[in-house]
Parts: structure tokens; C-alpha cells; sequence
């Protein structure tokens, strides 16, 4: 199974700040990777697809890169509402496995 | 708009099976596969399986740690997937949610959950 780890497993920061998440897959995945968001109490919600495709409706300053084994989702400018955790996804090859989540606090 | 809605969810004992049910509305539900992700409480997502439309054979996939137990099956007339589960396991208590699968890989959207919890 392909193993998917994530850093840092939490970060504070204010609001306006730019917002970098890492994600590693234990082996190469193109660009099979996506990226959710859950809010709390929430389902989560796909942001990016295919590594750096930004999902209809979701805010440009969502962004995703990478390929291979290591991407990166950025938050260009934080806002409150983006207060969530959020988890990596790889879609190379079954079974799909999820990072383990990092949580975004607003400062 | 695309919606999904789960139920079916609710306590029981080890052992004993659960069946949940998923309904779709707003898209052509026979075009799609539908998957199923779970969240044990405080924890992260597992992906717990698939079944691929009628046009890719309605085949299956399963995460091992249900495979041999849990069942996903489909009824495109009436727009449900379902989740038989069987043989439950402490372990599986979870938000269970049902999701539709798209472009190769993703889930998206999700329905709202529901609760299964496994025990004595």
C-alpha cells in the first residue's frame, strides 16, 4: 500500500499569511494526488485534483504542485473561514489512502 | 445540484451486520462510480471501497481491513448505493460517508455521514 505522510501536522497562523502543507507519498504517484478540506463537524470537500487542478467553486487562493512523490498545498492569503484540517489523497492505485491530516488554526 | 444522503447508521453489537444506504439526486447516478470513506472519532479518513457504473462492469474494490465482510452494491433505477457490512468489529465504529467518485480518482462531493458505532 502507498503511504502518505503530511507536515506539519498543525500550524497557527494569522489571518492574511501565506499557509504551506507538504505531503509525501511512500512511492511515486505522478500526479495522481488530491486535496480536502474538513471543517469542523463537517464532510470534507475536494480542493485540488490531479495535483495542481483547483475544483470548481473553490477560491483561487487555493493552489496545489508537485509530482512524483511530494506536493504541496498552499493558502496564498489565510482567511478565518479557512479554519479546517485538511488531508492529502492518493488515487495511483488501490487501496487509496488518505495523509493523516493538518490542522489549521487561525492565530 | 448534487446531493447525497446517508442513513442506516446507529448502534450495534459486535459480531452483528448493518446495512447503510446512500441516496443521490442531481447528477445521472448509472454514469458514475460511488465509494465509501469512513472517520473513526478524532481520526483521520479511510477509504473503505468503490463499485464502478454498469459501464465498467459494476466491479468492486475493497480496503482490506473490510474486504470479505463488507459489501457495496448499487441500484441505478432507484439512485442508492449501499453498504452491507457484516461480521462488525469494534473497529469500525466511524462516520461512515458515501461519496461520489470522478475523474479517475476523487471524491467529490460528500454526503453528510452517518454514526455507526460497534458495541457491547
Amino acid at each position: 500500500d502507498i503511504q502518505m505522510t503530511q507536515s506539519p501536522s498543525s500550524v497557527s497562523a494569522s489571518v492574511g499569511d501565506r499557509v504551506t502543507i507538504t505531503c509525501r507519498a511512500s512511492q511515486g504517484i505522478s500526479s495522481w494526488l488530491g486535496w480536502y478540506q474538513q471543517k469542523p463537524g463537517k464532510a470534507p470537500k475536494l480542493l485540488i485534483y490531479a495535483a495542481s487542478s483547483l475544483q470548481s467553486g473553490v477560491p483561487s487562493r487555493f493552489s496545489g504542485s508537485g509530482s512524483g512523490t511530494d506536493f504541496t498545498l498552499t493558502i496564498s492569503s489565510l482567511q478565518p473561514e479557512d479554519l479546517a484540517t485538511y488531508y492529502c489523497q492518493q488515487a495511483n492505485s488501490f487501496p487509496f489512502t488518505f495523509g493523516p491530516g493538518t490542522k489549521v488554526d487561525i492565530k | 445540484e448534487v446531493q447525497l444522503v446517508e442513513s442506516g447508521g446507529g448502534l450495534v453489537q459486535p459480531g452483528r451486520s448493518l446495512r447503510l444506504s446512500c441516496t443521490a439526486s442531481g447528477f445521472t447516478f448509472g454514469d458514475y462510480a460511488m465509494s465509501w470513506v469512513r472517520q473513526a472519532p478524532g481520526k483521520g479518513l479511510e477509504w473503505v471501497g468503490f463499485i464502478r457504473s454498469k459501464a465498467y462492469g459494476g466491479t468492486t474494490e475493497y480496503a482490506a481491513s473490510v474486504k470479505g465482510r463488507f459489501t457495496i452494491s448499487r441500484d441505478d433505477s432507484k439512485s442508492f448505493a449501499y453498504l452491507q457490512m457484516n461480521s462488525l468489529k469494534t473497529e469500525d465504529t466511524a462516520v461512515y460517508y458515501c461519496t461520489k467518485y470522478w475523474g479517475m480518482g476523487w471524491f467529490d462531493p460528500w454526503g453528510q455521514g452517518t454514526l455507526v458505532t460497534v458495541s457491547s
